[in-house]
């Protein structure tokens, strides 16, 4: 089986632009989590979606929005970029349900915001 | 809240020694899933091992293994035989009850494997 997959991998924006990271996950995959990582503030949880439906949200503004779509893809989108936004996003996926919890990572988008 | 912490920023240990990483998490919950991943200089974050709190028997995957103790909520990977490629940032994270697919992780530990 393919693994997760993210686009783009890296990504120079500029603050106050708007950006969107696509997640294509492990086929038969149905939940996708997005992930931020900072040196400073380590791995935080930004969402998860499952069938089409946000099932879990982290603690981030209403400017990191995303969704999903039938085939189980996933987009996040980050608004008004801001210096701090500047992370390494990644996305996992997992089988959402039974008792499998284990998720698989992709390689990760690289947010650079100058 | 839940947390997951990991006490030791950084280790370093010989090629074929045995080293052990350090966790610990807070939680009121009786059901979880913890685990223990692997980021190496690529960024690929990789799944070493996993253990479900229901479990008593601890879990193993090769040279990898862990020694759990629910009472005390400490969560170990102890990597036998350490090798060249173990060499990357080791991550503790938990699951919880309410968000079974939303990883709490600690803050890492970098570990080295030198020659």
């Amino acid at each position: 089986k393919a693994g997760v997959t993210q686009t783009p991998r890296y990504l120079i924006k500029t603050r106050g632009q708007q950006v969107t990271l696509s997640c294509s996950p492990i086929s038969g995959h149905r939940s996708v989590s997005w992930y931020q990582q900072t040196p400073g503030q380590g791995l935080q949880f930004l969402f998860e979606y499952f069938s089409e439906t946000q099932r879990n949200k982290g603690n981030f503004p209403g400017r990191f929005s995303g969704r999903q779509f039938s085939n189980s893809r996933s987009e996040m989108n980050v608004s008004t970029l801001e210096l701090g936004d500047s992370a390494l996003y990644l996305c996992a996926s997992s089988p959402g349900t039974g008792r499998t919890y284990e998720q698989y990572f992709g390689p990760g988008t690289r947010l650079t915001v100058t | 809240a839940q947390t997951v912490t990991q006490s030791q920023p950084e280790m370093s240990v010989q090629e074929a020694e045995t080293v052990t990483l350090s966790c610990t998490y807070d939680t009121s919950e009786n059901n979880y899933y913890l685990f223990w991943y692997k980021q190496p200089p690529s960024r690929q974050m990789i799944l070493v091992i996993r253990q479900e709190a229901y479990k008593q028997q601890n879990a193993t995957e090769n040279r990898f293994s862990v020694n759990f103790q629910k009472a005390a909520k400490s969560f170990s990977l102890k990597i036998s035989d350490s090798q060249l490629g173990d060499t990357a940032m080791y991550f503790c994270a938990s699951t919880f009850s309410g968000g079974y697919n939303k990883l709490i992780f600690g803050a890492g530990t970098r570990l080295a494997v030198h020659p």
